[in-house]
């Protein structure tokens, strides 16, 4: 089965300063990998996703992501955090098992962008 | 409408009462898809839907659990019976078809079960 692993809890960061959020996976087949944020009370918003090609993708609000099959990892990136930027972050992945395209998502990783 | 949209989103129910949630996808969706999210944790998967057909519903705990798409674009989440432990948020996501393309998610149904 498909799964996605985020490792950490939660990441702290200075305003400015560059963020990562990790995020590892584990596929049988292509990898078809996405990134949500969810602020409170809030559902998932979609960010950016990895299909095929480049391998730095980018996203919605100044985010990346790269893509390292070698590493089987898909880290979320930022160049500048923003304050506003402090949300629950959520990798997914789409388990092609079933032939239903469901979305197995990780546990979710909160990030703290402090000013 | 512009996004999904769940109704309601807050629900208190008594424990043993029965209770219904229901989705209305972006228009032209084909798919929909189920999710349950305890506090603090990701999303889990509960069931989902190719236009009108229940094509996966093996996420749903238990069978006090029912959901349905009659016309292939309203969805109902239906919980008989409620238990404590079905406390939770309630996310309904749409998409078009295909393993490429992403979900978009609604606000989520918070259950808080009493």
């Amino acid at each position: 089965a498909q799964s996605v692993a985020q490792p950490e809890d939660q990441v702290n960061v200075a305003e400015g300063n560059p963020l990562t959020v990790k995020c590892t996976y584990s596929v049988s087949g292509n990898p078809y990998l996405f990134w949500y944020v969810q602020y409170p009370n809030r559902g998932l918003q979609f960010l950016l996703k990895y299909i095929t090609g480049d391998n730095l993708v980018k996203g919605s609000y100044g985010f990346e992501a790269e893509f390292n099959k070698s590493q089987t990892s898909f880290h979320l990136k930022k160049p500048s955090a923003l304050v506003s930027d402090s949300a629950l972050y959520f990798c997914a992945v789409r388990d092609m098992g079933t032939g239903f395209q469901k979305l197995v998502f990780g546990t979710g990783t909160r990030l703290l962008v402090s000013p | 409408g512009a996004g999904v949209s769940q109704s309601p989103r807050y629900k208190v129910a008594k424990r043993g009462q029965d209770v219904a949630l229901r989705c209305d996808p972006i228009s032209g969706h084909v798919s929909l898809f189920w999710y349950q999210q305890a506090l603090g944790q990701g999303p889990e998967f509960l069931t989902y839907f190719q236009n009108e057909a229940q094509l996966d519903k093996s996420g749903l705990p238990s069978d006090r659990f029912f959901a349905e798409r009659p016309e292939g674009s309203v969805s109902t989440l239906k919980i008989q019976r409620t238990q404590q432990e079905d406390s939770a948020v309630y996310l309904c996501a749409s998409s078009f078809q295909g393993e490429r393309t992403e979900a978009f998610f609604g606000q989520g149904t918070r259950l808080t079960v009493v």
